[in-house]
């Protein structure tokens, strides 16, 4: 069946360090990737998506681009904030839109000042 | 963004009693809605989608007798957990899809965290 696997957190940053949260994923046919970020206290929001392969989603300067070859979905930012401190998921759809989400385990990102 | 409530935000029940957990869209209309359980440290798992006006669907291994889903209107729909035991203690999650201009979006709320004693 389908799956996503997420590099174990917690994952702790000094301010403006770079930032990489490593997405495998195994599904049949070509799902749609998604990143969910929830920040403390709220429900998880949609940070960025791609629906094939090479996409790039972008957002709120994360990037993730969508590689079939090595069927990854790399979370990255260049340069992160304390205002970053978040949980992040990878998650996964083999329905096209949004359907059955897959997620990851998610990973806990603390930046420090 | 869309906002989707839950109520309660967490809940605390004695082992055999029910407990209602409420998700609302506020601000759109959602045909679909989803309920998620997240375990510590777990993924979110997807138990069943709930479509407004019909039966909800579960995903293989969720007890519908035990997770009784409501999808009443087009911003609510309700989970009753039936005679709680222990080891429903988890959290909660519902999402709440939108579509716009042919593109899908789910939006979660904050969810539910349930502790049977």
């Amino acid at each position: 069946g389908n799956s996503v696997t997420q590099m174990e957190g917690p994952v702790t940053l000094s301010e403006e360090a770079f930032l990489t949260i490593n997405c495998t994923y195994t599904a049949t046919g070509y799902p749609s990737l998604f990143w969910y970020v929830q920040y403390p206290g709220e429900g998880l929001q949609l940070l960025l998506k791609a629906t094939k392969a090479d996409d790039k989603g972008s957002n709120k300067g994360f990037e993730a681009t969508y590689r079939k070859e090595t069927t990854s979905f790399h979370l990255e930012k260049g340069s992160v904030q304390v205002s970053d401190s978040a949980v992040y998921f990878c998650a996964l759809s083999d329905q096209g839109g949004s359907e059955k989400l897959v997620f990851g385990k998610g990973t806990k990102l603390t930046v420090n000042p | 963004g869309a906002v989707v409530s839950q109520h309660p935000s967490w809940v605390i029940c004695k082992s055999g009693t029910s407990v209602k957990i409420e998700c609302r869209s506020l601000d759109f209309q959602a045909t679909t809605m989803f309920w998620y359980r997240q375990f510590p440290k777990q993924s979110l798992m997807l138990m069943a989608t709930s479509n407004e006006g019909s039966k909800a669907t579960y995903e293989q291994g969720v007890e519908k007798d035990k997770f009784l889903i409501n999808h009443a209107s087009l911003t609510l729909s309700t989970l009753t957990v039936t005679s709680a035991h222990p080891e429903d203690s988890s959290f909660y999650i519902c999402s709440a899809r939108e579509w716009i201009e042919g593109t899908d979006t789910q939006y979660f709320g904050p969810g539910t965290r349930l502790t049977v004693l």
